[in-house]
């Protein structure tokens, strides 16, 4: 049972484009979580998601940031115009109901 | 507004000598504590969950505990191996929406040295 998959690992935009960050739950698990982390901080949610919903978005930034979690296919949490300030390890995560989440290896965003 | 309070910030220890991590939280109604150890450059691994305060978990050398007001990881005889970054989480069953959101701390990093 492969764990939460994250893809790509590390991923280099220039300001002004577009990232894309995908993530595959573990089989059987139907909620997704992302979360941020920034050196020397704690991770910080952004949004929870169920396939086609999303719950609760109250860690997205209003602007440029959006995710989604289609019927067929994994996550996507996508950051348009990318500035400085969005370089950091993005985690996803997924569970099921009321259990314990289970987080992937991440993707580290560097923002040049 | 949750908060989750990790101390200390950082501890070094020598292989063998116990000691313990705390986790205090302010949560208007606790569901769940989450204990995960991070690795540089990995992912939290899951570790522990607990529910209910006086309940308590082990795990090879680690032990979680848990009180109304704060959280313990004791850890016995460690080894370098288990040095890392232990991260706490609260989830709170008054969440708007039902939200299965975390909140994490900072964390303690833990250097166990040979």
């Amino acid at each position: 049972n492969a764990g939460v998959m994250q893809n790509p690992r590390h991923l280099v935009r220039r300001r002004g484009q577009e990232a894309r960050l995908r993530c595959s739950p573990m089989k059987g698990h139907s909620h997704v979580y992302w979360y941020r982390q920034l050196p020397e901080e704690g991770l910080k949610f952004m949004v929870y998601l169920q396939k086609e919903n999303i719950i609760d978005e109250s860690g997205m930034p209003k602007e440029r940031f959006s995710a989604e979690f289609p019927k067929e296919g994994p996550s996507i949490l996508r950051i348009q115009q990318v500035v400085r300030g969005d370089s950091a390890a993005y985690f996803c995560a997924s569970s099921r109901l009321r259990r314990e989440a289970f987080f992937g290896q991440g993707t580290r965003l560097t923002v040049v | 507004e949750d908060q989750v309070t990790q101390s200390p910030e950082a501890l070094r220890l020598q292989e063998g000598e116990s000691s313990s991590l705390n986790c205090s939280y302010t949560v208007s109604g606790l569901r769940g504590l989450f204990w995960y150890r991070q690795d540089p450059g990995k992912g939290p691994e899951f570790l522990f969950t607990l529910y209910s305060a006086g309940e308590e978990k082990e795990k090879e050398r680690l032990k979680a505990t848990l009180t109304k007001k704060e959280s313990f990881l004791h850890i016995t005889a460690p080894k370098p191996e288990d040095s890392a970054t232990y991260l706490c989480a609260v989830h709170n069953m008054s969440q708007q929406g039902g939200s299965e959101k975390l909140v994490f701390g900072k964390g303690t990093k833990l250097t166990v040295n040979p």
